[in-house]
């Protein structure tokens, strides 16, 4: 019954090197959808968010696609640095008046130097 | 802006105690967010509020567990009785009223219940 599921806990990569976080959801109702970035000991931060009515958002590194036929996102960030180095929460959005939030398990990820 | 605070940071008890945890919004903000995060689920939405008022409880596991808000300032989550399975890091968070604000989360509270 989970409605947003990331299905690789963790993904390493190289630095310098492209980082895919992928995210699936099974509401068609959702219409919001964001990346939170969580380090050790603090809260989640929000990292970028995309509409149901596009299929790509960027900002800098970080871009968002979302295929809403197949129902998934991903998140790839370019280049990959250390500093990327944290847990991912994919999150999704009925009723953007609400501001309620589903997330997904997450997906820490590792950029090696 | 001191952002949202919460308080213990940490939380060790016994099962059977309460547990209070405690959740201070970003003055203006006027939706609350309670969500515990735990390996196999992630981030889960226990409770909000919506100008102080709870408006989905849904995600509330039992009866032991109790939210409130009294005021635009500050929020409550109690756990009466707590048991092992409550342990996790309970996180708060606020919005602002815009369509499509996000959400600013706290530090969270570890809770560990021996």
């Amino acid at each position: 019954d989970q409605q947003v599921k990331q299905n690789s806990p963790s993904l390493s990569v190289q630095e310098g090197r492209i980082s895919i976080l992928n995210c699936d959801y099974t509401n068609s109702m959702f219409d919001y959808f964001l990346w939170y970035k969580k380090y050790p000991a603090e809260g989640p931060t929000f990292l970028i968010s995309i509409s149901s009515i596009k299929d790509k958002n960027e900002d800098g590194r970080f871009t968002v696609f979302l295929n809403k036929s197949a129902k998934h996102l991903s998140l790839h960030i370019v280049p990959s640095q250390p500093g990327d180095s944290a847990v991912y929460f994919c999150a999704a959005s009925g009723n953007s008046n609400t501001g309620k939030l589903i997330f997904g398990q997450g997906t820490t990820l590792q950029v090696k130097p | 802006d001191a952002g949202v605070i919460q308080s213990p940071r940490h939380e060790v008890t016994e099962m059977g105690q309460e547990v209070t945890l405690r959740c201070k919004p970003i003055s203006g903000h006027n939706s609350l967010f309670w969500y515990r995060q735990t390996m196999m689920r992630g981030l889960e939405l226990l409770i909000y509020f919506n100008n102080n008022v709870p408006i989905d409880d849904s995600g509330m596991p039992e009866d032991r567990f109790s939210a409130k808000m009294p005021n635009a300032s500050f929020s409550t989550l109690k756990i009466q009785p707590s048991e092992p399975r409550d342990s996790a890091v309970y996180f708060c968070a606020s919005r602002g009223g815009g369509t499509n604000e996000k959400l600013f989360f706290g530090s969270g509270t570890q809770l560990s219940v021996l």
